[in-house]
């Protein structure tokens, strides 16, 4: 069976440009998540959906960054205008049931 | 943003030794889950344990939900060099629907 797909995988760009990630969910999963992971702050939580509506974007650093779920199978995370700051793994997961998630393989982003 | 807090921070062992973590919180939740992150890849999902007491094995892993509900233990038998990589603990539910991670342990396993 197919994972959780995202890409790119690997992603630099300078600072001002924008950014978009990508992410397939799992078939048949009801919910979607965007963490990004730092080595100082962990795997943070910024975004979930929940049959293609946001459900929780509290933790969207700013209004820099958005993302959508135009269908079930495919969600982008957006960042614009990038900032060296925003480098860093970003995940998607997606879960059947809110709580037990699998994770995708990240999309490292280095932003100059 | 809030972590759970794990231990030890990272291990150093030798391959067929036995390995034991742990993580504690101070809220309590509903649902703690286990995963292994190796470099350059996302965390996959090793054991999701879903009652208080529950005491569930995937292989080699063994995992406990603790019986407050604020803690959880993950322990590897006869550890092999594919161990190595960084723990996460997680749990969700109780004050938050989110899903809140650990600071993670770093097993190291010398062949």
């Amino acid at each position: 069976d197919a994972g959780v797909i995202q890409s790119p995988r690997h992603e630099v760009t300078e600072m001002g440009q924008e950014v978009t990630l990508r992410c397939k969910p799992i078939s048949g999963h009801d919910y979607l998540f965007w963490y990004r992971q730092t080595m100082m702050r962990g795997l943070e939580l910024l975004i979930y959906f929940n049959n293609n509506v946001p459900i929780d974007d509290s933790g969207m650093p700013e209004d820099r960054f958005s993302a959508k779920m135009p269908n079930a199978s495919f969600s982008t995370l957006k960042i614009q205008p990038s900032e060296p700051r925003d480098s860093a793994v970003y995940f998607c997961a997606s879960s059947f049931t809110e709580e037990t998630q699998y994770f995708g393989p990240g999309t490292r982003l280095l932003v100059l | 943003g809030q972590q759970l807090n794990q231990s030890p921070q990272s291990m150093f062992i030798q391959e067929g030794e036995d390995v034991s973590m742990n993580c504690t919180s101070s809220s309590i939740f509903n649902t703690w889950l286990w995963y292994k992150q190796d470099p350059g890849e996302g965390p996959v999902l090793l054991i999701a344990l879903y009652k208080a007491g529950e005491l569930t094995s995937n292989g080699r892993l063994t995992a406990q939900f603790g019986i407050t509900r604020k803690d959880s233990f993950l322990n590897i038998s006869a550890s092999i060099p594919s161990d190595v990589g960084i723990y996460f603990c997680a749990g969700y539910g109780g004050a938050t629907n989110k899903l809140i991670f650990g600071t993670g342990t770093l097993l190291a396993v010398q062949p």
